[in-house]
């Protein structure tokens, strides 16, 4: 069975321009997550999704930041326009289950590596 | 608001010795915990996680952790590392209840052959 998939890998872009990260979650997984790692950090969450509703995305910088999950399944997210700060990895997790039943495990995709010039 | 702290960015360790890593976290209810781990260039993986009964917890690759409730720590041990526990290891702490997951900065563990 495939792993959550990200794409792309690697991104360069200069500030000002938008970039997007589309994430494909495990098959069945209603709960996907985006986080944000800087250099020598931990993942921060961004943004978490049940199903189509995002749920939690009191993380997001919403002047710049826009996410979507139209039909419950792969989800794309949006940086517009993006900024010399905004250079990380990105991150996609996906995990089954809804509600506060939380013994669902968290899968992680390979992440996007932004870099802004 | 929970935190979570390593206090060991970096370890270096020869092969066979034993491995302790540190972790503690700030939140006064109760807790899921878990240790993540990354291995050069590849995805970040569960190694394992507390969630309630017996405070020592077993993960995979001889991994093990013990949940301290009355010093906030949740250490993760090996008694004899290998080359291939070459990684970055992540604690993360989680409100029960939420899914919300606070990570810690990461250790960066190399072992030497």
């Amino acid at each position: 069975e495939a792993g959550v998939v990200q794409s792309p890998r690697y991104k360069i872009i200069e500030k000002k321009q938008p970039v997007a990260f589309w994430c494909n979650p495990i098959s069945g997984h209603n709960t996907l997550y985006w986080y944000l790692q800087n250099l020598g950090q931990g993942p921060e969450l961004l943004i978490r999704y049940e199903n189509e509703e995002a749920v939690d995305d009191s993380q997001l910088p919403k002047d710049r930041f826009s996410a979507e999950r139209l039909k419950g399944v792969d989800s794309t997210l949006k940086i517009q326009p993006a900024e010399l700060g905004d250079s990380a990895v990105y991150l996609c997790a996906s995990s089954l289950g809804q509600g506060k039943s939380s013994y669902n495990e968290q899968f992680f995709g390979p992440g996007t590596r932004l870099t802004v010039l | 608001a929970q935190s979570v702290s390593q206090h060991n960015h970096h370890v270096i360790l020869s092969e066979a010795a034993s491995l302790e890593l540190g972790c503690n976290y700030s939140y006064g209810g109760t807790v899921n915990l878990f240790w993540y781990v990354q291995y050069p260039g590849q995805h970040l993986q569960l190694l394992l996680k507390y969630f309630s009964g017996d405070p020592l917890v077993k993960g995979i690759k001889g991994f093990e952790a013990e949940f301290i409730k009355s010093k906030f720590s949740f250490n993760l041990r090996k008694p004899s590392v290998q080359w291939s526990d070459t990684a970055e290891y992540f604690c993360a702490v989680k409100a029960q209840g939420t899914y919300k997951y606070i990570f810690g900065t990461g250790t960066r563990l190399k072992v030497l052959a």
